[in-house]
C-alpha cells in the first residue's frame, strides 16, 4: 500500500520561513506533488519532483530525496494569505497501469500570524 | 487555456434520496478524470478515475457510481444517500500522458450534506 505522513498543524508569522515535511512509503514511485488548499476551496497545483533535488519557484521551493522517501516544501518571506492546507501526492503507478496515480496525505494547516 | 466546472456547489439531501454530480472540462480532449471526496478532518480519497469514455475504474467499494458519457463529462451518481457520504466532492483532470508529470487540475468541488 502507499503511506504518507505529514504534520497536522504548523504555524509561523509574516515574514518568515517555513519548511513543511512530508515522509512516503510506496511502491511504484513516479513522483511528488504539493497542492495548496484554502479553506473551503479546491487545491491548487504548486510543485513537482521527480528528480531528487531542489526545485525553485518563486517564494515556494520543494524537495525530493527517493532514498529517503522524504520532501519538503519551503515557504519563504510568509503572507497572511499564505494561511491554508498543504498538501503531499505521490504518484505511483499500480498494477502495470500508465495510470499514475495521486495519493494524498491528510494535509498539514498552516497558519501564519502577524 | 483549460477549465474546470463543477454543479451543484453546495448540496444538503436527505438519506435514502438519489444524487447526481456533474463534471465538464473545457479546452483539452481525452484528459483523465477523477472523482475525490474530502471528508472533515481526512484526505482527499480518490472515488473513480477514467481514462476514456465509458472507461471507469473504481478505488473504494461503496454506494457511489460513476459514469462518462462524453469525453469531457464526468458524473458522480448514487442511487440511496448514506450519512457518511457528507464531504467535499471534487473532480479533477489530467493531461493523459504516459510517463512525467501530469498533475491534476482540480474544479471547484461540490460541498454534500446529507441528512
Amino acid at each position: 500500500g502507499q503511506n504518507i505522513d505529514q504534520p497536522t498543524e504548523m504555524t509561523a508569522t509574516e515574514g518568515a520561513i517555513v519548511q513543511i515535511n512530508c515522509t512516503y512509503q510506496t511502491s511504484g514511485f513516479n513522483g511528488l506533488f504539493w497542492y495548496q488548499q484554502h479553506a473551503g476551496e479546491a487545491p491548487t497545483f504548486l510543485s513537482y519532483n521527480v528528480l531528487d533535488g531542489l526545485e525553485e519557484k518563486g517564494r515556494f521551493s520543494s524537495f525530493l530525496s527517493r532514498s529517503k522517501g522524504y520532501s519538503y516544501l519551503l515557504l519563504k518571506e510568509l503572507q497572511m494569505k499564505d494561511s491554508a492546507s498543504y498538501l503531499c501526492a505521490v504518484r505511483a503507478s499500480d498494477r502495470g497501469s500508465t495510470l499514475g496515480r495521486l495519493y494524498f496525505g491528510r494535509g498539514t494547516q498552516l497558519t501564519v500570524w502577524p | 487555456s483549460q477549465t474546470i466546472h463543477q454543479w451543484p456547489a453546495t448540496l444538503v439531501q436527505p438519506v435514502g434520496s438519489p444524487l447526481s454530480l456533474e463534471c465538464t472540462v473545457e479546452g483539452t480532449s481525452n484528459p483523465n478524470l477523477y472523482w475525490y471526496r474530502q471528508a472533515a478532518g481526512r484526505g482527499l480519497q480518490l472515488l473513480f478515475y477514467s481514462v476514456g469514455i465509458g472507461q471507469i475504474s473504481s478505488e473504494v467499494p461503496q454506494n457511489l457510481s460513476a459514469s462518462r458519457p462524453q469525453d469531457r463529462q464526468f458524473i458522480l451518481s448514487s442511487k440511496k444517500l448514506l450519512l457518511s457520504d457528507s464531504g467535499f466532492y471534487l473532480c479533477a483532470w489530467s493531461v493523459r500522458r504516459l510517463a512525467g508529470g501530469n498533475e491534476q487540475f482540480f474544479g471547484p468541488g461540490t460541498r454534500l450534506t446529507v441528512l
